[in-house]
């Protein structure tokens, strides 16, 4: 049973499009969510945070919304580039434990 | 320079043996993990340490064990390795997750075979 959600696979968008990737949620007890983005033959690297008081966090171009009577986040890429290619993670803080999502993958067409 | 590593970052072997992956952080964190990658992608937490104690332990056979020599390191050995071990494992760290930092810094991963 996955406690967190991506439901696409994978995302294709035109270079200084948005790029939104969709991420949903089970346990409402979940009190903090991360993304990470992972390249080919990497581990992950940490891009941006909120916490669950919270409904929007914004660290130049990236920015996430939490919906937390829906259960859903999302995390938005203005402009897109090409180099943002990657797989990207969700991720939720029970307590001590990280959960992830399966990644969806997201490629920025030039 | 690099803040987490793993060693190795490829490991073949054969079936029943044993085998160990190493990881080592320089960012002076107190807390570090190990996840497995599987085939479907799924990051999934094996282990976590805070100040070389264990915090958490997922349902993992008991052949996986875990050691923390000191906070900068945890090092992941594996005995009687099966097939379904084949996967990619990381080693991660955090400033301190019972602080409630929560940001993890991963390692290259190292991609284990098991023939």
């Amino acid at each position: 049973d996955q406690q967190v959600k991506q439901n696409s696979p994978s995302l294709s968008v035109q270079e200084g499009r948005i790029s939104i990737l969709n991420c949903d949620y089970t346990n409402s007890m979940f009190d903090y969510f991360l993304w990470y983005k992972k390249y080919p033959a990497e581990g992950p690297t940490f891009l941006i945070s909120i916490s669950s008081i919270k409904d929007k966090n914004e660290d130049g171009r990236f920015t996430v919304f939490l919906n937390k009577s829906a259960k859903h986040l999302s995390l938005h890429i203005v402009p897109s580039q090409p180099g943002d290619s990657a797989v990207y993670f969700c991720a939720a803080i029970l307590y001590d434990k990280v959960i992830f999502g399966p990644g969806t993958s997201l490629s920025v067409i030039p | 320079d690099t803040a987490v590593s793993q060693t190795p970052k490829y490991l073949v072997t054969q079936m029943g043996n044993d085998k160990s992956i190493k990881c080592e952080q320089n960012l002076g964190h107190d807390t570090m993990y190990w996840y497995k990658q599987d085939s479907k992608k799924f990051l999934k937490i094996m282990f976590s340490y805070n100040n070389k104690e264990l915090i958490i332990n997922e349902t993992v056979p008991n052949r996986f064990s875990p050691k923390s020599p000191d906070k900068a390191h945890l090092n992941l050995h594996i005995n009687s390795l099966e097939l379904g071990d084949s996967a990619v494992y990381f080693c991660a760290s955090s400033q301190d997750i019972l602080a409630g930092t929560y940001e993890q810094y991963f390692g290259p991963g190292t991609r284990l075979t098991v023939t």
